[in-house]
């Protein structure tokens, strides 16, 4: 049972263009996201994040917006740049219990091309 | 301050064998959690300590367990390895008044022959 799902393996952008890419979850008890950033052979990196009290958050060239009636996420840059290229993950977690587990998408790949 | 640190990066086992992964959190942060991921499952949570207790378990089998000490320094052990381990590990520290940011260490890459 998938919860979090990243419906686009792959996004082509060129730079200085927009690039979005989104996520959609299933479990209506989530109340906290987060986008990672991950190159190969390395752990993720932390990117941004939205409390569900909130529809957007913006941090630089990132933003990302939440339709919680939706249950859909994404996430903005502008403008893209070849140093985006990296795989971004999705994560849900539900906060305020004694754990916070993230439950991730399975990433959208995103080229950025000169 | 430093990252969270994982050690040893890469470790070759043949099946049958068990191995033992360690994670050093960022200074200060209690919570550390484990992630699998491998080409087919993504990023999967195994398990979360804070403050040497197991909070949360992932669906995992039990050859897969881990301990956190009391400098919040954690381990984790897989023993009598699988194929089907061979995957990347991710060890994540999270500190105790962030809503949910956890950061990630470089992970092991774990073969598995």
């Amino acid at each position: 049972d998938q919860q979090v799902k990243q419906n686009s393996p792959s996004l082509s952008v060129q730079e200085g263009r927009i690039s979005i890419l989104n996520c959609d979850y299933t479990n209506s008890m989530f109340d906290y996201f987060l986008w990672y950033k991950k190159y190969p052979a390395e752990g993720p990196t932390f990117l941004i994040s939205i409390s569900s009290i909130k529809d957007k958050n913006e941090d630089g060239r990132f933003t990302v917006f939440l339709n919680k009636s939706a249950k859909h996420l994404s996430l903005h840059i502008v403008p893209s740049q070849p140093g985006d290229s990296a795989v971004y993950f999705c994560a849900a977690s539900r906060t305020g219990g004694a754990t916070n587990k993230l439950i991730f998408g399975t990433g959208t790949l995103l080229a950025v091309q000169p | 301050k430093a990252g969270v640190t994982q050690t040893p990066r890469y470790l070759i086992k043949t099946r049958g064998q068990q191995v033992t992964l360690s994670c050093s959190p960022i200074s200060g942060h209690r919570s550390v959690s484990w992630y699998q991921q491998t080409p087919g499952q993504g990023l999967q949570f195994l398990f979360e300590y804070f403050s040497e207790t197991q909070r949360n378990k992932g669906n995992f089998p039990g050859r897969f367990s881990g301990r956190q000490f009391s400098n919040s320094r954690s381990e984790m052990n897989v023993s009598t390895l699988e194929l089907g381990d061979s995957a990347l590990y991710l060890c994540a520290s999270r500190s105790s008044v962030s809503r949910g940011e956890q950061f990630f260490g470089p992970g092991t890459r774990l073969t598995v022959l």
